[in-house]
């Protein structure tokens, strides 16, 4: 079945190293979408990327998607304590046709940063 | 971003008690609504669609005769654990998709409730 592969599984960093996530699909996607979930907390959803080769960036965080809509990275610069948690990667789940809405997550990038 | 309340957010019970979670979209409507299972430093795990007015969907290998789950109205579902057992101890977190194709963007994102920590003594 679909996998959403995403490494590495942790990653401690110095405040105001850089930092990327990286996310792999076994299958083509129609979108990719990013979350952050802070220690003790719920999924937060960061961006939705759709279109293929695309770049999008939230201030420090800059988000691509591949040219094959199957891999997808997630890029902090100069990382901050408040950057702290664990990022997920999400695609949706194939389901023929239709347009379910249910997604697959990667396993997450835990990612701790020191002051 | 939209807002999903989530009741309780906390609880422990007996093993062999019934244990019903809400979950509330707050300023929007949500036809379907998703419920997900996290163990700790696990990913989350789709255990259930659920969708207004019809019969939820479970996805292989969840019980649906366990995990009961009622979409009452366009904000409201609820997952119900029945005869928790010390397994059954997790997160549980429920989202609800915001899906618009007409009357402005469109639009396809799920949000997340703030979770509940179910333990089962």
């Amino acid at each position: 079945g679909q996998q959403v592969m995403q490494i590495p599984q942790y990653q401690h960093v110095q405040e105001g190293e850089d930092f990327t996530t990286y996310c792999n699909s076994s299958t083509t996607l129609s979108n990719i979408q990013w979350y952050k979930q802070r220690p003790g907390g719920h999924p937060v959803f960061l961006i939705q990327l759709v279109k293929s080769g695309e770049v999008k960036k939230q201030k420090r965080l800059t988000f691509q998607f591949g040219e094959a809509k199957k891999n997808s990275s997630l890029h902090i610069t100069a990382t901050q304590t408040t950057d702290v948690g664990t990022y997920f990667c999400a695609g949706p789940m194939p389901h023929g046709s239709s347009n379910t809405g249910k997604l697959i997550f990667g396993q997450g990038t835990t990612l701790q940063v020191k002051p | 971003g939209a807002v999903v309340s989530q009741h309780p957010s906390r609880v422990i019970c007996k093993s062999g008690t019934s244990v019903k979670i809400e979950c509330r979209s707050l300023d929007f409507q949500a036809t379907t609504m998703f419920w997900y299972r996290q163990f700790p430093k696990q990913s989350l795990m789709l255990m259930a669609t659920s969708n207004e007015g019809s019969k939820a969907t479970y996805e292989q290998g969840v019980e649906k005769d366990k995990f009961l789950i009622n979409h009452a109205s366009l904000t409201l579902s609820t997952l119900t654990v029945t005869s928790a057992h010390p397994e059954d101890s997790s997160f549980y977190i429920c989202s609800a998709r915001d899906f618009r194709l007409a009357g402005g963007p469109s639009t396809d994102t799920q949000y997340f409730g703030p979770g509940t920590r179910l333990t089962v003594l």
